[in-house]
């Protein structure tokens, strides 16, 4: 079935370095791929997505592009900020599905330092 | 922001005794989620509706029903609770009609099972 691999955490990184947060997945279809992020005491929000094989998805200075060869969509930052601290999700969900599922990785929590 | 109500957002119960979290949209949307969140397990699905009255099992439905008598209204309910369902609920919802169905959630209940 479908599914995600993310990156375990936590991660530590200091003020203004560059970030990478690994994602694959694996999808019978042509899934939509999404990164979600959840700050402390809340829920989850939608950080960036990406529907189609090479779309680059971005958002606040993140970025991600759907590469179907590598099944990969890796979550990327140039450089972070104390504010970015949180945990983050990656997601396919595959639209052809009855119920609009969503498959989630496992999180990975980040932590920036200043 | 999507609206969104979860109910109780915290509740303390003792093992045995039933339990029913609410979740309330106001966004008409016509797909609604409950997931559980657990320390290096993510996000997992319990049970999905797609619509008044439909609704199915996602992967950790055991010791879980859900209602959905009301478009704006989706009940997860625990018959007996057990100390193994302390966790942090979220609910979501999603209108697939739209581009992706992206997934919006609520802030979260956090039960915890004596």
């Amino acid at each position: 079935g479908d599914s995600v691999t993310q990156m375990e955490g936590p991660v530590t990184l200091s003020e203004e370095a560059f970030l990478t947060i690994n994602c694959t997945y694996t999808a019978t279809g042509y899934p939509s791929l999404f990164w979600y992020v959840q700050y402390p005491g809340e829920g989850l929000q939608l950080l960036l997505k990406a529907t189609k094989a090479d779309d680059k998805g971005s958002n606040k200075g993140f970025e991600a592009t759907y590469r179907k060869e590598t099944t990969s969509f890796h979550l990327e930052k140039g450089s972070v900020q104390v504010s970015d601290s949180a945990v983050y999700f990656c997601a396919l969900s595959d639209l052809r599905n009855t119920g609009n599922q969503f498959y989630f990785g496992t999180g990975t929590s980040l932590t920036v330092i200043p | 922001d999507a609206g969104i109500t979860q109910s109780p957002r915290h509740k303390v119960t003792e093992t045995g005794t039933p339990v029913t979290l609410r979740c309330h949209q106001t966004e008409n949307h016509r797909y609604m989620y409950w997931y559980r969140q657990d320390p290096g397990h993510g996000l997992r699905l319990i049970h999905y509706s797609y619509g008044v009255k439909d609704t199915d099992k996602g992967e950790v439905s055991d010791g879980y029903s859900v209602s959905r008598s009301k478009t704006e209204d989706f009940l997860l309910t625990l018959e007996s609770a057990t100390s193994s369902q302390t966790s942090v609920y979220f609910c979501a919802i999603s209108e697939r009609a739209t581009n992706t169905g992206e997934l919006f959630f609520g802030e979260g209940s956090r039960l915890t099972v004596l």
